[in-house]
C-alpha cells in the first residue's frame, strides 16, 4: 500500500518555463512533507518543507504549496534551468507534532528534464 | 558534497551470504537512518538509530541489523541474503531527532544478490 504516491514518472519542460511536480499521500496523518533531488549516483539531496500548519512555502525559485483537504502536494520552479534536471521524490513525515516518529515515506519519484 | 560517505560503492553477493555496509556521518550529526531503494522506487524506511540506540524500524525482517558507534560510523548488516535485496542502500544523517533537522543522504551502496 503505497502512501505516498507519484503519478508521473517523467516531466519535460523548457528552460525558463515553469515545473510542476505532484504528490498525492492517503495518510491523513501525516504533518510533514519535504521534497528531494537526486541526480545519478548522487544521494538525494533536501529541497524544501512545509509542516502541515502551512499552505505554501517558498525558497528561491523553489514553492511547495499543500492542500490538506485533497491530500496533495506540488513542487513548483520557476523558472526551470537545465541544472534541474533530475529525480525529485516526495516524502512525508509524521514526526512535525513532536513525536518521535522521524520516519519518512517516500514516493517513487519523478524525472524532470529542462530542455535549454 | 553532503559529508555522509558510504563504502563499498558496489558490491555483488550470492543468495544466503551476509554483507555489512558502512556509513560515516557528519561529525555531530547522533542521528542515523537507513533506507533501501529498490530499481524504480522510492527509498524505504529500514531503521534509525539515536546515540547507538535503534530508535524506531520500518517493515523489514531481523535479518536486516544496525550498529551505530560513537565515532559517528554505522554499520547495516543482512544476513541470509535474498535475490530481492538487490537495491541501492541509502544513509542519511542528522544532528538529532527532530523531523524538522535536515538528514543528509550518503551516495548510497550499490547491492546486487545473485
Amino acid at each position: 500500500d503505497q502512501q505516498v504516491k507519484q503519478n508521473s514518472p517523467s516531466l519535460s519542460v523548457q528552460e525558463g518555463r515553469i515545473s510542476i511536480l505532484n504528490c498525492d499521500y492517503t495518510n491523513s496523518m501525516f504533518d510533514y512533507f519535504l521534497w528531494y533531488k537526486k541526480y545519478p549516483a548522487e544521494g538525494p539531496t533536501f529541497l524544501i518543507s512545509i509542516s502541515s500548519i502551512k499552505d505554501e512555502n517558498e525558497d528561491g525559485r523553489f514553492t511547495v504549496f499543500l492542500n490538506k483537504s485533497a491530500k496533495h502536494l506540488s513542487l513548483h520552479i520557476v523558472p526551470s534551468q537545465p541544472g534541474d534536471s533530475a529525480v525529485y521524490f516526495c516524502a512525508a513525515s509524521l514526526g512535525y507534532s513532536g513525536g518521535s516518529n522521524y520516519k519518512l515515506t517516500f514516493g517513487k519519484g519523478t524525472l524532470l528534464t529542462v530542455n535549454p | 558534497e553532503t559529508g555522509v560517505t558510504q563504502s563499498p560503492t558496489h558490491l555483488i553477493k550470492t543468495r544466503g551470504q551476509q554483507v555489512t555496509l558502512r556509513c560515516s556521518s557528519q561529525s555531530g550529526h547522533n542521528t542515523v537512518s537507513w533506507y533501501q531503494q529498490a530499481l524504480g522506487q522510492g527509498p524505504q524506511f529500514i531503521f534509525q538509530y539515536y546515540r547507538e540506540e535503534e530508535n524506531g524500524r520500518g517493515n523489514f525482517p531481523p535479518r536486516f541489523s544496525g550498529l551505530q558507534f560513537p565515532n559517528y560510523s554505522s554499520e547495516l548488516n543482512v544476513n541470509a541474503l535474498e535475490l530481492d535485496d538487490s537495491a541501492l542502500y541509502l544513509c542519511a544523517s542528522s544532528p538529532g531527532k527532530k523531523i524538522q533537522e535536515t538528514q543528509y543522504f550518503g551516495p548510497g551502496t550499490r547491492l546486487l544478490v545473485l
